[in-house]
């Protein structure tokens, strides 16, 4: 069955330092989004994309956040200066081309922030 | 603006105890997407069922079932027979179609911490 992957599955990093997460959407998936987890909260959207291009973001998505689909198969979320509250779960989704098609998960990259 | 309220933040049951998670929703739209995540203890969103605003049909998939009232804004999850295994965070998400040109973002409640004993 087809899945949605992400790496690292754990990145640690120096607070300042740029992090680039990664993903592997379900092929022949349209729309890509970030989610964010700090531990023991929900789970909080950040951004969609689609068509090459950001179709939404939410307040938690600033400068600092970038995402790019450099290819058919990857989607990047890169955190250019990380911050102590960026520390968090990390999660990539995919979807079919409809509204009634169902958001698949990747696995999450934990980011901790040091 | 969409929310999600799961106003349980823990349960706790015995096995084969029945559990009920409630999930209150807020939307504007009159078409919408309800959903159900688990997330055990390893950590991914495992995607467990999906409902879309027009059909307030109940769906019962083997131990799990869910109910679905608009006219309370509700999408109750019930385990039946609790195991051991259904030990997880809980959940609820919102989608909104607003006018077709939704992208589709989920909204997620606080999310319900189901321990079951054995």
């Amino acid at each position: 069955e087809p899945e949605v992957t992400q790496t690292p599955s754990h990145q640690v990093t120096q607070m300042g330092q740029e992090v680039i997460l990664r993903c592997v959407p379900i092929s022949n998936h349209l729309y890509f989004y970030w989610y964010r987890q700090i531990l023991g909260q929900k789970v909080e959207f950040l951004v969609s994309f689609y068509n090459n291009e950001i179709s939404e973001k939410s307040e938690i998505f600033d400068d600092q956040f970038s995402v790019e689909r450099p290819d058919g198969s990857n989607f990047t979320l890169k955190i250019r200066s990380t911050k102590l509250e960026d520390s968090a779960m990390y999660f990539c989704a995919s979807r079919g081309g409809g509204l009634t098609d169902t958001q698949y998960f990747g696995p999450g990259t934990r980011l901790t922030v040091l | 603006a969409q929310k999600v309220t799961q106003a349980q933040t823990e349960i706790s049951v015995v096995e084969k105890e029945d559990v009920t998670l409630d999930c209150v929703y807020e939307t504007r739209d009159t078409t919408y997407y309800l959903f159900w995540y688990k997330q055990p203890p390893s950590g991914e969103l495992v995607f467990l069922i999906r409902r879309n605003s027009f059909d307030e049909q109940n769906e019962i998939s083997g131990r799990y079932s869910w109910n679905f009232q608009k006219s309370t804004s509700s999408f109750n999850f019930t385990i039946t027979a609790s195991q051991v295994v259904d030990s997880a965070v809980y959940f609820c998400a919102l989608s909104e179609a607003s006018g077709g040109t939704s992208y589709g973002k989920l909204t997620f409640g606080q999310g319900t911490i189901l321990t079951v004993h054995p």
